[in-house]
């Protein structure tokens, strides 16, 4: 069972614009995690929120956690084609396990130049 | 690079037959998870490996098993091979059981006709 679920799906924006994808998760959480996958490949880790954070930065990338609506957001700003990849959501067991992920099913994003 | 492998990259094989996939974890790192992830789903846990025992496992049946060796290497065995187990297959490498962060491989794709 997933999880996490990313809102939209697929996303298609122009080189420039901000890109913002959605997390919703059904139980506790002690952290969340974002991971980007090029071309059905391996997983990069992104950035990681604890519970108790409400908002994250790493370069372009912001991150807000809202517990009480269990849900995240992961904001791209000014894209860029090699942005082009699958974004998932993640999350570890709450009873323990960090590295125990439970993933959500992704959304495509899609950078046009 | 992560500085985790996983060996093949591609893999073939009938249903019924058997399949090892190997991975070789970032040095330093003692503790392995596996991952499934069908096409346009995010990775479902298999199994975990720490110190060379089982840590934990996915709603995966038994002929999904593993091993972990003492340079902390780990083999993924699936036996009876089905069509739905075409997936790609993810290792993760981790510095600890309690490391919220985790790498991962570049995973094999494997089909089963």
């Amino acid at each position: 069972s997933q999880q996490g679920e990313e809102d939209p799906q697929a996303l298609s924006i122009q080189e420039g614009e901000n890109a913002t994808m959605n997390c919703s998760y059904k139980t506790s959480i002690n952290n969340l995690q974002w991971y980007r996958q090029n071309s059905g490949r391996g997983l990069v880790h992104l950035i990681l929120i604890r519970s108790n954070e409400r908002e994250k930065h790493s370069g372009r990338l912001r991150v807000t956690l809202d517990t009480s609506k269990k849900s995240s957001s992961l904001l791209i700003t000014a894209s860029r084609a090699a942005d082009t990849a699958s974004y998932f959501c993640a999350t570890p067991p709450f009873s323990g396990g960090y590295n125990k992920l439970i993933f959500g099913a992704g959304t495509r994003l899609a950078v046009h130049p | 690079e992560t500085g985790v492998t996983q060996s093949p990259t591609h893999l073939i094989k009938t249903r019924g037959q058997q399949v090892t996939l190997r991975c070789s974890s970032q040095s330093g790192h003692n503790t392995v998870s596996w991952y499934q992830q069908a096409l346009g789903q995010g990775p479902q846990f298999i199994f975990q490996y720490y110190r060379e025992e089982e840590n934990g496992r996915g709603n995966f049946p038994p002929r999904f098993s593993g091993l972990q060796f003492p340079n902390y290497s780990s083999e993924l065995n699936v036996n009876a091979l089905e069509l739905d187990d075409s997936a790609l297959y993810l290792c993760a490498s981790s510095l600890s059981v309690d490391e919220e962060t985790q790498y991962f491989g570049p995973g094999t794709r494997l089909l089963v006709l």
